[in-house]
């Protein structure tokens, strides 16, 4: 069956430090895989887009990695601060069809 | 208005009522999606719009759901005969191509409908 898995347990880290969050899918062949931030009771925010033939994409103090072989994404965000604890989604194209299938999303908490 | 815009924000329905829910997309935005996220879960897809035509409707629960954007613009999901399991956030989203996976997509903030 078809499943996109984030890591369902919280992520604590200290200020400064760097948080690293995974996407792992099965049985999707996405050309492309998003980020979105979402705060309680808001809607998700964009953060980056990576597509199939890139390892790498970076903007600011976050970096996305792709590797299809794995079938994982990395997302980092280096020197956190407590204002980037939100929940984070991966999202990947249904392959054929025009719509985002979203993870779980994993909950980030970055202390003072 | 700058963003996506939804209404209302939250929404008390008794068991069996009838609900709309309203999203107005950016200006200009070609595609408009609906996405329904249960408590600690992500966005699951409900319906896709591409200007007023319904694309992709795969992802409605049951018949109970019906979606429209009739000019290509504002978009109503109404919702017959309301359940329990219906309680979620309903998200609206718009994104200025004709998909959604290569391009931003822009989401509202959501309207909560509790069905009690």
């Amino acid at each position: 069956s078809q499943k996109i898995e984030q890591n369902s347990e919280a992520l604590n880290i200290q200020e400064g430090k760097t948080a690293t969050l995974t996407c792992n899918y099965t049985n999707y062949s996405p050309a492309y895989l998003q980020w979105y931030r979402q705060d309680p009771g808001r809607g998700p925010v964009f953060l980056l887009l990576i597509r199939e033939n890139e390892k790498e994409k970076r903007k600011e103090r976050l970096k996305v990695t792709f590797d299809t072989t794995l079938k994982q994404s990395l997302f980092h965000i280096t020197a956190s601060q407590p204002a980037d604890s939100a929940t984070y989604l991966c999202a990947l194209d249904d392959t054929g069809f025009q719509k985002l299938v979203f993870g779980t999303g994993t909950r980030l908490l970055v202390s003072p | 208005g700058a963003g996506v815009s939804q209404s209302p924000r939250y929404k008390v329905a008794k068991r069996g009522q009838d609900v709309a829910l309203r999203c107005d997309p950016i200006s200009g935005h070609v595609s408009l999606f609906w996405y329904q996220q249960a408590l600690g879960q992500g966005p699951e897809f409900l319906t896709y719009f591409q200007n007023e035509a319904q694309l992709d409707k795969s992802g409605l629960p049951s018949d109970r759901f019906f979606a429209e954007r009739p000019e290509g613009s504002v978009s109503t999901l109404k919702i017959q005969r309301t359940q329990q399991e219906d309680s979620a956030v309903y998200l609206c989203a718009s994104s200025l191509g004709t998909g959604q996976g290569n391009t931003e997509a822009f989401f509202g903030q959501g309207t909560r409908l509790t069905v009690v």
